[in-house]
């Protein structure tokens, strides 16, 4: 398996623009989850979903992010308009069952200038 | 879920083993110690984790000591790879219902693996 997939690696957008990260879970997997990672905040759960369906969106910062999964193999998180406090490493991650480990992806290096 | 405490940072010596503490003295009685780590410039890593019992796999043990308020992380032979931010984290197991399964990382302790 190639594990959780993201994309892009990278990304530097403007402030204003729309942004749109990707991930791809790995096959099988139930449960998908959007984590942020700063220097000042650490590792944040934005988003997770069950099959799915978003089970918990109380970590999402402001109506400015989106999380959609349409179908079992694809998740998209949104930012719209992108600021520069935006700017961040965006990971996903996956399990099988809640009490499995997750598996993460190589994360979405965000940068808003 | 219940807080946990690790110490900032520790180093160990190339070859040997890394004891890596953690105390979670307020945990229930239904969640289960899960152990992460993160190599610089990675997504976090699964390690390990348990409920009650000592658990062993092919990356590390894990000792919770019977009251459950602390446990410890052992890589047995650590090597310059294992240099890495690890995380003690608590969280409610599928058991206790409801849909709460997030896994909130707190700082971790930065072990580095010296030569």
């Amino acid at each position: 398996d190639a594990g959780v997939i993201q994309s892009p690696r990278h990304e530097v957008t403007e402030m204003g623009q729309e942004v749109t990260l990707r991930c791809k879970p790995i096959s099988g997997h139930d449960y998908l989850f959007w984590y942020r990672q700063t220097m000042m905040r650490g590792l944040e759960l934005l988003i997770y979903f069950n099959n799915n369906v978003p089970i918990d969106d109380s970590g999402m910062p402001e109506d400015r992010f989106s999380a959609k999964m349409p179908n079992a193999s694809f998740s998209t998180l949104k930012i719209q308009p992108s600021e520069p406090r935006d700017s961040a490493v965006y990971f996903c991650a996956s399990s099988l069952r809640e009490i499995d480990g997750y598996t993460f992806g190589s994360g979405t290096r965000l940068t808003v200038v | 879920d219940a807080k946990t405490t690790q110490p900032p940072s520790m180093d160990c010596a190339e070859g040997r083993a890394a004891n890596l503490p953690c105390n979670h003295s307020t945990i229930s009685g239904n969640e289960y110690v899960y152990w992460y780590r993160q190599i610089h410039s990675q997504g976090p890593q699964y390690i390990i984790h348990g409920l009650k019992n000592n658990e062993t796999n092919e990356m590390a043990s894990l000792i919770i000591t019977e009251d459950r308020k602390s446990s410890t992380l052992i890589l047995p032979h650590a090597t310059l790879r294992d240099t890495a931010v690890y995380y003690c984290i608590v969280r409610v197991g599928w058991e206790s219902g409801g849909s709460n399964y997030k896994l909130t990382f707190g700082k971790g302790t930065l072990l580095t693996v010296n030569p």
